[in-house]
Formats: C-alpha cells, structure tokens, sequence
C-alpha cells in the first residue's frame, strides 16, 4: 500500500539554526501539506501546496517557513532560523483531490535546544 | 474563531463493548468531515469521512454520524478490541478550502 514517507524521524538542532524536513508524498497525489503537533496539543495546519504554489497558509507559516517541491518525488519544510517553540511533530500529508482523504506520514519529531 | 472541539478528553471501555466518541463543532460552513486515530508515535490515520449532504457513514466496525442541526460528528467503534487504543480527532474542512481543521483529541483506552 503506497504511503507518505519523512525523514528524519528526529531532529536535533540549535536554535538559530536551519532545518529542512523531507517529505515523499504518494506518487499520483497532486495537493501535499504540512501540519504540525506540539506535544500533548492537537494537530495544527501549516501550509498547503499545489500546482507548485502554496495555497494556503496559517498564521503559524510565517517568512522563516517555506516549503518547496524541488523534484518530482519530494516536498520540503524548512524552518530558516529555528525558535524553542518551533519543537514539534512535523506532518506531511498528500491528497490525490482538492478535498478527500489526507494520508499522513509518520513524522518528524524536531527538537530545538 | 470557530474552532473543533470534544466533549470528552479520555474514554475506557471494556474489549468487546462500543465505543462513541464524540465532536461538536462550531463551523456551519464546514462541509467534509473525517477521524483519524493517532497511535503514539505515529502520523494520523485515517478512520472513516462524511460529507455534509448524509447523516451517516458506515466502514468496518465504524460508523459516523453527523447532526448539522446541533453540529454534532460522532464515532462508533463496534466490539472494541485492544488494537483500537489511541488517540482519536475529527477534523473539519470547510466549503471551498482544503486544509484540515482537528479537534482536541479523546483518548480511548480499552480494557481487556
């Protein structure tokens, strides 16, 4: 069964520093996504993507995030200089339609130090 | 602003018993629906959607219902088994956008 894989599982970092999370959406999806989870919260939406733009944002996507597709299997996050409260599970998710079911990866847990 | 949100943070139910896990929503503009179950250390899974023209989705051993009167989502887990334990979330879409919108999560324990 295809599934939306991430890398890294965890994440280290300074704060500061710069960090790009990877995701591999499933190959026919067209719309991909970001959310994230603090700990013990619920799941919150960051960015969505299509076409090779974003389509939406939140409040929480700010000038330090931004995501790129840079080939035809990848789709990235990165956090430009990394903040304490940016220490979350990252999510990728991919869509093969505008609104339907959202199949999710495993995560990247980040931890900013 | 409107927001997803649950009535009940942590049910325990004995194996083999149903569940219901509940969800009121705010948003009247929202018109797909969907739980996830999120097991420790794992992404959100997909359980089960309802769009906003029915009232009741059936898959296996689960059941959404939705009352657009009350803004009321529902999940049914028939005969619970120890493998259902999780964190369960419905989340929203709302007309003309596709960005998820969760709810707090209920946690579901079950007792074997």
């Amino acid at each position: 069964e295809p599934e939306v894989t991430q890398t890294p599982s965890h994440q280290v970092t300074q704060m500061g520093q710069e960090v790009i999370l990877r995701c591999v959406p499933i190959s026919n999806h067209l719309y991909f996504y970001w959310y994230r989870q603090i700990l013990g919260q619920k799941v919150e939406f960051l960015v969505s993507f299509y076409n090779n733009e974003i389509s939406e944002k939140s409040e929480i996507f700010d000038d330090q995030f931004s995501v790129e597709r840079p080939d035809g299997s990848n789709f990235t996050l990165k956090i430009r200089s990394t903040k304490l409260e940016d220490s979350a599970m990252y999510f990728c998710a991919s869509s093969e339609a505008f609104v339907g079911e959202q199949f999710f990866g495993p995560g990247t847990r980040l931890t900013v130090l | 602003g409107e927001s997803v949100g649950l009535h009940l943070p942590t049910l325990s139910v004995q194996e083999g018993d149903n569940s219901i896990i509940n969800c009121a929503y705010s948003n009247s503009a929202s018109d797909y629906f969907i739980w996830y179950k999120q097991e420790s250390g794992k992404g959100p899974q997909f359980i089960i959607d309802i769009r906003s023209n029915m009232d009741k989705r059936q898959g296996q051993r689960v059941t959404v219902l939705l009352n657009k009167t009350v803004k009321h989502l529902s999940l049914q887990i028939a005969a619970t088994q120890p493998g259902d334990s999780a964190v369960y979330f419905c989340a929203e879409i709302m007309e003309y956008g596709n960005k998820l919108v969760f709810g707090a999560g209920t946690i579901l324990r079950v007792k074997s």
